[in-house]
């Protein structure tokens, strides 16, 4: 499975978009990039899933570029209810479920 | 439509104890699995069930930890005896066996403090 690297921590403010990448240089040409968001206290909810170019819900936008090395989770207009762990994981489409140590988001008022 | 289920959702035990957690899936959800997260860490999947047959626990500590699954719907995990390093929470999470996205459903957790 491909490791994924990403940021430990990043703040921002109220009303911004964030953009969260992550890299995983190693992807698998049948794997696919998962998102996972974590509150405190509660488990994981997924986010988001891509294989490439360009993946939006209601939710988030998943970018990713034509070689697959990286990918970026963007969250337009944040608010306080924002701020959680952020998972980014590589593996195939109904695969196990390898997570990092995340991204932890402080969104600031 | 509910959730996935688990009980207690915190426990304080010593060393050398044993403990069960319980966990109740989403209806109709094959698969279930059991997660260890300690704090400051990503969840660390224990074992993985299809129905009620082991699919993976290639990292459950069967020296100490144990799982099943009867019936194929409810499941619980032991722990006897407990460690001081067993201090996390349990999460488990349910998926169905179709479905396009690999989005398991995690349940809140039970919280284990080993003294």
């Amino acid at each position: 499975l491909a490791k994924t690297t990403q940021p430990i921590s990043m703040d921002s403010y109220e009303g911004q978009e964030v953009n969260i990448t992550c890299s995983h240089n190693n992807i698998a040409t049948n794997d696919y990039i998962t998102w996972y968001q974590q509150f405190p206290s509660q488990g994981p909810r997924f986010i988001i899933q891509g294989y490439k170019t360009k993946v939006t819900n209601e939710v988030a936008s998943l970018f990713i570029p034509a070689d697959r090395k990286s990918s970026t989770l963007s969250l337009p207009r944040v608010s306080l209810s924002d701020t959680a762990v952020y998972y980014c994981l590589v593996g195939s489409r109904r695969g196990k479920l390898i997570f990092g140590q995340g991204t932890e988001l402080s969104v600031k008022p | 439509e509910a959730g996935v289920a688990q009980s207690p959702r915190y426990k304080i035990i010593e060393k050398r104890q044993s403990v069960a957690f319980w966990c109740n899936p989403i209806s109709g959800h094959a698969t279930l699995y059991w997660y260890q997260q300690i704090l400051g860490q990503g969840p660390k999947l224990l074992i993985q069930f299809q129905n009620n047959g082991v699919v993976d626990d290639s990292q459950l500590p069967k020296d100490r930890f144990s799982a099943e699954r009867l019936k194929g719907v409810d499941s619980t995990l032991k722990i006897q005896p407990a460690k001081l390093e067993d201090s996390a929470v349990y999460l488990c999470a349910s998926r169905t066996v179709s479905g396009g996205y690999n989005e398991q459903f995690f349940g809140p957790g039970t919280r284990l403090t080993v003294l």
